[in-house]
């Protein structure tokens, strides 16, 4: 079993729509957790990071974690076409991401 | 602060060459970090230093790769003798926090040819 898990995908939404990503992680005692967005070409960038059990929301953003389930989502709401990316889940104490997500947001 | 720098940008070069990459962190930041990025294995961690001293090099593929950091502003990572299979994107990241976010450079595309 992989340290991090991720649908490769691709996922694919329609603009408007609310895009639904999801990652599973194996070690227990990791307390730290981040969505970092890729686009093409370019490097992974930080957009939600997250330490508690529950909702964190950050503009269109929302991240969901649940340590009993070792499981964290990302929601974007309202996608839009600029949203089409690479999302990486990231747990930090074992400085592990998983393979990411392909996020495809059609106009 | 001009983020984290590396260099070069791409670099291609033939098998058994010895390639050597470059990065610069973010001033102030204690914790640099090596990932490889490959579309079959995602982003992996190299290798991470802790006020330039090596904490964690299990990533570390084999030992034709090795890593440095002199001082705090400034790493290299090389590779001696280079294969095919190690082309790949390279990441340098930093960060002043070991559980916060990581800043990453833009990468260093690698061709082994």
């Amino acid at each position: 079993q992989k340290e991090v898990e991720q649908n490769s995908g691709p996922l694919s939404v329609p603009e408007g729509a609310i895009a639904s990503l999801n990652c599973t992680y194996s070690d227990r005692v990791s307390q730290s957790f981040f969505w970092y967005r890729q686009y093409s070409g370019k490097s992974p960038e930080l957009i939600m990071s997250i330490y508690s059990n529950g909702d964190k929301e950050d503009g269109r953003f929302t991240a969901q974690l649940n340590k009993a389930s070792q499981y964290v989502s990302l929601l974007i709401r309202d996608s839009q076409p600029s949203d089409s990316a690479t999302y990486l889940c990231a747990v930090a104490e074992k400085l592990t991401f998983g393979t990411g997500t392909k996020l495809q947001v059609i106009p | 602060d001009a983020g984290v720098i590396q260099s070069p940008r791409h670099e291609v070069t033939e098998m058994g060459q010895e390639v050597t990459l470059r990065c610069k962190p973010i001033s102030g930041h204690d914790y640099l970090f090596w990932y490889r990025q490959t579309m079959m294995r995602g982003l992996e961690l190299l290798i991470y230093f802790n006020n330039n001293v090596p904490i964690d090099d299990s990533g570390m593929p084999e030992d034709r790769f090795s890593a440095k950091m002199p001082n705090a502003s400034f790493s290299t990572l090389k590779i001696q003798p280079s294969e095919p299979r190690d082309s790949a994107v390279y990441f340098c990241a930093s960060t002043d926090v070991l559980s916060d976010e990581q800043f990453f450079g833009p990468g260093t595309r690698l061709t082994v040819l």
